[in-house]
């Protein structure tokens, strides 16, 4: 049972563009939404979280939108670059929980 | 940077040998993780630490163990290698009470021949 379905599996857009990157998640009892980004050859990297009583949030050109009822969060990456080609994976975890549930991963290519 | 480090970060061993993978942190963290990353799977659970002796398994634990003694140690072993747990595998520790995040290791990649 996948408690955290990630889309797409892979997306190409051009340098400048704003990619999206999905996930939905089936447990109410999740309530911390991190995101990681990972270079070959790399462990991943924590990159945004967000809680579930914000419905937006913003680092630089990475944004979190969260749809509390509709169990859906989403990354947006503002004016892509080249150096953004990554792969990405959404998390879910539960504050009274020891672990965390992962997406399979979305990588990214952004073409100059 | 985390402060961690996995040895050894590439390994290839024969088909029924054991093997034994090494994370080791430098910030007294009590969580450790450690996953498995194959194409098309992401990452995967195999065994969590929340303290010293203290594990449980994840969603992929069949023919691993794992031991904490000490803090800063996790160990993994394969007990009898097979082809199928040629992998990359990370180990990660938490940071955060509440609300968390996970902070990966660059890594160890293991071919089983």
């Amino acid at each position: 049972q996948q408690q955290v379905k990630q889309s797409p599996q892979s997306l190409i857009v051009q340098k400048g563009g704003i990619p999206i990157i999905n996930c939905a998640y089936e447990n109410t009892a999740f309530d911390y939404f991190p995101w990681y980004q990972q270079f070959p050859g790399k462990g991943p990297a924590l990159l945004i979280a967000i809680r579930p009583d914000v419905s937006e949030k913003k680092e630089g050109r990475f944004t979190i939108s969260f749809n509390k009822s509709a169990k859906q969060f989403s990354l947006h990456i503002m004016d892509s670059q080249p150096g953004d080609s990554a792969t990405y994976f959404c998390a879910a975890s539960m504050s009274n929980a020891g672990k965390s549930t992962f997406g399979d991963g979305t990588t990214l290519t952004v073409k100059p | 940077d985390a402060g961690i480090t996995q040895s050894p970060r590439h390994k290839v061993t024969e088909t029924g040998t054991p093997v034994t993978l090494r994370c080791h942190q430098t910030e007294n963290h009590r969580y450790m993780y450690w996953y498995r990353q194959d194409p098309g799977h992401g990452l995967r659970l195999i065994h969590y630490s929340y303290g010293v002796k203290d594990t449980d398994k994840g969603e992929v634990s069949d023919g691993y163990s794992v031991s904490r003694s000490k803090t800063e140690d996790f160990l993994l072993t394969l007990e009898s290698a097979t082809s199928s747990q040629t992998s990359v595998y990370f180990c990660a520790i938490r940071r955060g009470a509440t609300y968390y995040e996970q902070y990966f290791g660059p890594g160890t990649r293991l071919t089983v021949t």
